[in-house]
């Protein structure tokens, strides 16, 4: 069976660091894209990051450039986000989400998505 | 970055009509090399994670019923229930994928009438 599983998330305060896992089962990890996205309350989504299947390509939204970084682990089918110089405004429920392939555009497509992890920023 | 807006905001169908949800880019999504757009489709029910419905603008992802279809090229797309069912009611949301950063609509709720 095909599973994304987040974890790492809780309250922090504005200014501190976290880090995000998603473990991922039921598939070749190492041949597909994986992506971060978030949703804040009430609100619609917003795609964060995306890492190529060879963790050779990295792309991320301006947003969190320069303070959040995605990378994975093939030996452990991990994805992770890690995120430094927290915000308020990066309260959101993160989704781990996986590429529908490698390339051709199916790498930028999710298709599967895990229940996600809420991280809360608030003093 | 591809702004995608979504039209209309919310809408309210009755059980066994059609609901039909427009997404407009701000720039084509359409690859020439290929001839294929790059746009999805996705549904979001309360408190689960997005699941994908349509891909290529409209390429059914496995799985999903028959009733949803999604169509248009370059800019202008549109998603159509053909038989709105009670279990459809959720938000929904296009994407593009043509190009980094990947965004979506702001989202559409379907409600039942």
């Amino acid at each position: 069976q095909v599973r994304l599983v987040e974890s790492g998330g809780g309250v922090v305060q504005p200014g501190t660091s976290l880090r995000l896992s998603c473990a991922a089962s039921g598939f070749i990890f190492s041949s597909y894209a994986m992506h971060w996205v978030r949703q804040a309350p009430g609100k619609g989504l917003e795609w964060v990051a995306v890492i190529s299947n060879d963790g050779k390509s990295i792309h991320y939204v301006d947003s969190v450039k320069g303070r959040f970084t995605i990378s994975r682990d093939s030996s452990r089918s991990t994805v992770y986000l890690q995120m430094k110089s927290l915000r308020a405004e990066d309260s959101a429920v993160y989704y781990c989400a996986k590429g529908a392939g490698h390339e051709g555009g199916y790498d930028y497509l999710q298709n599967l998505w895990g229940q996600g992890s809420l991280v809360i920023v608030s003093s | 970055d591809i702004v995608m807006t979504q039209s209309p905001d919310s809408l309210a169908v009755s059980l066994g009509e059609r609901a039909t949800i427009n997404c407009k880019s701000n720039q084509s999504v359409l690859y020439s090399s290929n001839n294929k757009n790059y746009l999805a489709w996705y549904q979001q029910k309360p408190g689960q994670p997005p699941k994908l419905l349509i891909y290529w603008a409209s390429t059914r992802q496995s799985g999903v019923p028959d009733r949803f279809s999604g169509r248009g090229s370059g800019t202008d797309f549109t998603l159509t229930i053909s038989s709105l069912l009670a279990e459809d009611v959720a938000f929904y949301y296009c994407q593009q994928y043509y190009s980094a950063p990947i965004t979506f609509g702001q989202g559409t709720r379907l409600a039942i009438k």
